[in-house]
């Protein structure tokens, strides 16, 4: 079975401009989450879905970030524009919230680097 | 509110010699608790949790953690320590009464010397 499965792996931009990644989930996971990992640090949630729905977005900075989830599968987050603190890595999981444990399943993660 | 403290920023031990890793939480109800692992360049890798029951939970790669309600913590641990498990090693805390939010220490930088 395939893992989550995130795009691109490392991506450089200039600050102020827009930066987007995307998830795909283990299939049949119906809640996703994004989070922020700070340099030794653990992660910190920035918004979970529970299929098409975003049911907790309060850590989401929504001056600059956005996030989607179509169809309830796929997943973009967005930050537009960016600024030099956002340089961290961008970890998706997800998870079978039906089977009432919520073990969470990692995918290698995004690291923007913003100069 | 929910928390988790994983006290010791690194551990180190010699191969073969046992090893544990700490963590102390707190929630307000019962507890899922979980540990993960992390290597170089890589996401985070599930080890093992604790739902209910046997309060020593066995997972993945001969790791164990003992769950101790009465002093809140969770340890990880392990018999005989590999080079191969150096890494950085993440608790973690759910809140099981009726949140979903997920709650991650710090991380503890496990050094395991040949």
């Amino acid at each position: 079975e395939a893992g989550v499965v995130q795009s691109p792996r490392y991506k450089i931009i200039e600050k102020k401009q827009p930066v987007a990644f995307w998830c795909n989930p283990i299939s049949g996971h119906n809640t996703l989450y994004w989070y922020l990992q700070n340099l030794g640090q653990g992660p910190e949630l920035l918004i979970r879905y529970e299929n098409e729905e975003a049911v907790d977005d309060s850590q989401l900075p929504k001056d600059r970030f956005s996030a989607e989830r179509l169809k309830g599968v796929d997943s973009t987050l967005k930050i537009q524009p960016a600024e030099l603190g956002d340089s961290a890595v961008y970890l998706c999981a997800s998870s079978n919230l039906a089977g009432g444990t919520d073990t969470q399943y990692f995918g290698p993660g995004t690291r923007l680097t913003v100069l | 509110a929910q928390s988790v403290a994983q006290p010791e920023d690194q551990v180190n031990v010699a191969e073969g010699n046992p090893l544990t890793v700490k963590c102390t939480y707190s929630v307000s109800g019962n507890p899922y608790l979980f540990w993960y692992v992390q290597y170089p360049n890589r996401g985070l890798q599930f080890l093992l949790k604790y739902i209910t029951g046997d309060n020593l939970v066995k997972g993945s790669y001969g790791f164990e953690a003992e769950f101790n309600k009465s002093q809140t913590s969770f340890h990880l641990k392990k018999p005989s320590a590999l080079v191969s498990d150096s890494a950085l090693y993440f608790c973690a805390v759910r809140d099981n009464t009726g949140g979903f939010k997920t709650i991650f220490g710090a991380g503890t930088r496990l050094f395991v010397k040949a």
